[in-house]
């Protein structure tokens, strides 16, 4: 399983703002995965987008994916104080590798 | 909607002292994992299962770790003997496939 890296490590919005979160990966993958993580707690799958697609909408979720640039982005658009929790992105097979994700904070 | 749970939500152990974290997966589900997280550090993880047997382990999960699904809903991990650094929250994940895992809410460990 492949790592992924988050950038930006924290980021800090208003409620109702966009948040933008990248993930860059090292090899040639099948699917890439978002998760989230509530503070302390479980995580939460969010999206899988695999590696035939180049964007995916979940609610108020967006996730493109570049396979050329081995990279891919998770848009979060009208953010929620909800929202607040760390988010990670992962390139299974089978076992998952979690770099240390962002951290997003929604100020109401 | 089905959902992994754990037991116990927090488990309090002197060291040296054996402990057993449970797991009941999603029911369909055939692949089984155990990942780990120490306070402020980032998930680790530590073993895959499938077809009643361990397919893949990290070095973390040395000869004080095994794994368990004794009676095909339950999924179990032991620590024979507890060290401080065993102190984390402890997560069980399954899937049925092998794509999107769905993750237990954690049991924390901690070791005095």
């Amino acid at each position: 399983s492949q790592q992924g890296e988050e950038d930006p490590q924290a980021l800090s919005i208003q409620e109702g703002e966009n948040a933008t979160m990248n993930c860059s990966y090292k090899t040639s993958i099948n699917n890439l995965q978002w998760y989230r993580q509530n503070s302390g707690r479980g995580l939460v799958h969010l999206i899988l987008i695999r590696s035939n697609e180049r964007e995916k909408h979940s609610g108020r979720l967006r996730v493109t994916l570049d396979t050329s640039k081995k990279s891919s982005s998770l848009l979060i658009t009208a953010s929620r104080a909800a929202d607040t929790a760390s988010y990670f992105c992962a390139t299974p097979t089978g076992k998952l590798i979690f770099g240390q994700g962002t951290t997003l904070q929604v100020k109401p | 909607e089905p959902e992994v749970t754990q037991t116990p939500s927090h488990q309090v152990t002197q060291m040296g002292q054996e402990v057993i974290l449970r797991c009941v997966p999603i029911s369909n589900h055939l692949y089984f994992y155990w990942y780990r997280q120490i306070l402020g550090q980032k998930v680790e993880f530590l073993v895959s299962f499938y077809n009643n047997e361990i397919s893949e382990k990290s070095e973390i999960f040395d000869d004080q770790f095994s794994v368990e699904r004794p009676d095909g809903s339950n999924f179990t991990l032991k620590i024979r003997s507890t060290k401080l650094e065993d102190s984390a929250m402890y997560f069980c994940a399954s899937t049925f496939f092998g794509d999107e895992q769905y993750f237990g809410p954690g049991t924390r460990l901690t070791v005095t």
